[in-house]
């Protein structure tokens, strides 16, 4: 297994425009997270799936925010009418269930919105 | 609420030198606690982890790090730093039962050679 992988590794966009990332978890984890992580801070939670179930979701995922993982294994986010304050680095983690198994973290999407 | 502090934004160490990273944390009881390092431009690679039990956990690459309850410290340290080293290292909490964690804002490591 190669780990998490996320696509495209970089995204540059106009604001307005709409961009979606992909994230293929470790094969047998059914646990599956993003995060955001903007300059200068930690990763901060936006949502996690347990198979295709959307369990939980931050209050900084906004309505322009959205996220999927339609059969359990990979897993879409869409951000409609990006603005500036969008510009991050978009990260994936994956885990299997249980209270106490580790995330592991796909290598990130950058966005830049121009 | 949960919270992750790191209180060192950079740290330089020559070579060599020992090396201690300081992470606080605020929860109600016992949460679990996670070191990570990020390399410029790449995600975060799990260094170790306490869930439970033995207060002195042991990592990858000579890391361990130390659960204090008393403190609500969980600090990172390494006897000998390597120039590969160099890389910003972010201390995380996650709350039993739930499955988010709550990340500190990082210390960066520099390395003289």
């Amino acid at each position: 297994d190669t780990g998490v992988s996320q696509n495209p590794r970089h995204k540059i966009t106009k604001r307005g425009q709409n961009v979606t990332f992909r994230c293929d978890p470790i094969s047998e984890h059914n646990r599956l997270y993003w995060y955001r992580q903007t300059l200068g801070q930690g990763p901060e939670f936006l949502t996690y799936f347990q198979n295709e179930a959307q369990l939980e979701k931050s209050r900084l995922l906004s309505d322009r925010f959205s996220a999927e993982r339609p059969k359990g294994s990979f897993s879409t986010l869409e951000i409609q009418r990006t603005e500036q304050g969008d510009s991050a680095m978009y990260l994936c983690a994956s885990s299997l269930a249980g209270g106490r198994a580790e995330q592991y973290f796909g290598p990130g999407t950058r966005l830049t919105v121009t | 609420a949960q919270s992750v502090t790191q209180p060192d934004i950079h740290i330089t160490v020559s070579e060599g030198a020992s090396l201690e990273l300081r992470c606080n944390y605020s929860y109600g009881a016992t949460p679990y606690l996670f070191w990570y390092v990020q390399s410029p431009g790449q995600g975060l690679q799990l260094l170790l982890k306490y869930f439970s039990g033995d207060t002195l956990v042991q990592g990858i690459k000579g890391f361990e790090a130390e659960f204090k309850r008393s403190q609500s410290s969980f600090n990172l340290r390494k006897p000998s730093v390597h120039w590969s080293d160099a890389a910003e290292y972010f201390c995380a909490v996650g709350a039993q039962g739930t499955y988010k964690y709550i990340f500190g804002t990082g210390t960066r490591l520099k390395v003289l050679a």
